[in-house]
């Protein structure tokens, strides 16, 4: 099946570093979205890429939706202790249905 | 802003017994989800849900799962014999049309014992 890898597992770092975690596969996506998940809650949309080779930003957050469809990156610029949390990236393959796959996650720990 | 609400956020239920997580997805969405995560792992797909019937379903979602939309506005999640396996979040998501509004509920968290 399709499946996401997530890189890196996990970062550790101070506060105002900036932050870079990406997603791979083999096979190709429509849609690349990622996002947010606190301690039980659900997934909070970040940013959504819609087309191959999108640029996208939303405030310190960039993502770009890589050219082969088959990848995608995130970075969070600036890093702030609220910015806590693990990351996930999550894939729609060419069916209509609506399916997303998503990533292992990145944890994410900022150090004030 | 729209919200996905699911009830209850948390459920413990014997081994063996029914459970059912309900849903109410965002007004004008079309497409209806559900997913699960296991404790520390990644959101895995169970179904989607379009016009009244199973659009696609992953190996998961066996004979023991079912989803209804029984009135205009709940969407349920039935699992018939729960296993201890089946712990997990279990997490409700809606979208106007894929992937455009895809918004998830905040879960419910489900401990089979």
């Amino acid at each position: 099946g399709q499946q996401l890898n997530q890189s890196p597992q996990s970062m550790f770092i101070q506060e105002g570093e900036d932050v870079s975690m990406n997603c791979t596969s083999s096979s190709i996506f429509n849609t690349w979205l990622w996002y947010k998940q606190d301690p039980g809650e659900g997934p909070v949309l970040l940013i959504a890429l819609y087309k191959a080779g999108e640029l996208t930003s939303n405030g310190r957050l960039t993502a770009q939706f890589g050219i082969t469809r088959k990848d995608s990156f995130l970075n969070i610029s600036a890093s702030i202790p609220s910015d806590v949390g693990i990351y996930f990236c999550a894939g729609q393959p060419p069916s209509n249905t609506g399916k997303l796959i998503f990533g292992q996650g990145t944890t994410l720990q900022v150090k004030p | 802003e729209p919200e996905v609400t699911q009830t209850p956020s948390h459920q413990v239920t014997q081994m063996g017994q029914e459970v059912i997580l309900r849903c109410v997805p965002i007004s004008n969405h079309l497409y209806f989800y559900w997913y699960r995560q296991i404790l520390g792992q990644k959101v895995e797909f169970l179904v989607s849900f379009y016009n009244n019937e199973i659009s696609e379903k992953s190996e998961i979602f066996d004979d023991q799962f079912s989803v209804e939309r029984p009135d205009g506005s709940n969407f349920t999640l039935k699992i018939r014999s729960t296993k201890l396996e089946d712990s997990a979040m279990y997490f409700c998501a809606s979208s106007i049309q894929p992937p455009y509004g895809y918004t998830f509920g905040s879960g419910t968290r489900l401990t089979v014992v």
